[in-house]
């Protein structure tokens, strides 16, 4: 099955700890993005990268830190830095920049 | 800097009804826009995809326009079902083919 993968579904984290959000896609998609949804809202943009070894800041980056060593793989780093980090993460990928993004079923990170 | 509204924030209708969801974004220097289709605590579908030189795309029942110089974009569903009950996204990118999404309208359809 082609597709894009993320995990846990559920984390919970603790005050002052990292944690690491995977995202994984087997579709062969040079594009990879992360955003952040919080409750009746829509998405915000996180980092992407379009190439391997090669990511930006979006919108919002500030916490938060990326790394691309595989094409297939995007990891999200939420840092202890990041203040308000209970959301809904979404992980996306498209062939290149600007063609359909195609999105994972999702991480919902809560802080204890 | 771009800015994406989709009003209204909730829509309730009888099934069988047609109906609009709307979208108005600030700056029509857009690359494309999209919409998305989100089951609560799920990921995103795509829908349909218009590309700023088009005018409309369709798939079954959903048509979406876009009017680039005034800043506006339509989905039409006809013929809604329950099974259309979801959050309907709209998100345009920019030159940079970054997407900005609107806030969503929360659709449901009662039997």
């Amino acid at each position: 099955d082609g597709g894009i993968t993320q995990s846990p579904k559920y984390l919970f984290r603790k005050e002052g700890q990292n944690v690491t959000l995977s995202c994984e896609q087997n579709l062969n998609h040079d594009a990879m993005y992360w955003y952040r949804q919080d409750p009746g809202q829509g998405l915000r943009l996180i980092y992407y990268s379009q190439i391997v070894n090669d990511f930006q800041k979006g919108d919002i980056a500030e916490g938060y830190s990326v790394s691309r060593e595989k094409k297939e793989s995007f990891p999200l780093t939420v840092t202890s830095a990041q203040k308000n980090p209970t959301a809904f993460y979404l992980c996306a990928s498209s062939v290149q920049p600007g063609n359909t993004q195609y999105f994972g079923p999702g991480t919902r990170l809560t802080v204890l | 800097k771009q800015e994406v509204t989709q009003i209204p924030a909730a829509l309730s209708v009888p099934e069988g009804e047609n109906l609009v969801l709307n979208c108005s974004f600030t700056d029509s220097a857009i690359y494309n826009l999209q919409w998305f289709r989100q089951d609560p605590g799920k990921g995103l579908t795509s829908l349909l995809l218009i590309q700023s030189s088009q005018r409309e795309q369709t798939s079954g029942r959903l048509n979406a326009s876009l009017d680039k110089s005034s800043g506006r974009s339509t989905l039409y569903i006809a013929a809604s079902q329950p099974g259309d009950s979801a959050t309907y996204l709209c998100a345009v990118a920019n030159a940079g083919n970054m997407l900005t999404f609107g806030g969503g309208t929360r659709l449901m359809v009662k039997p």
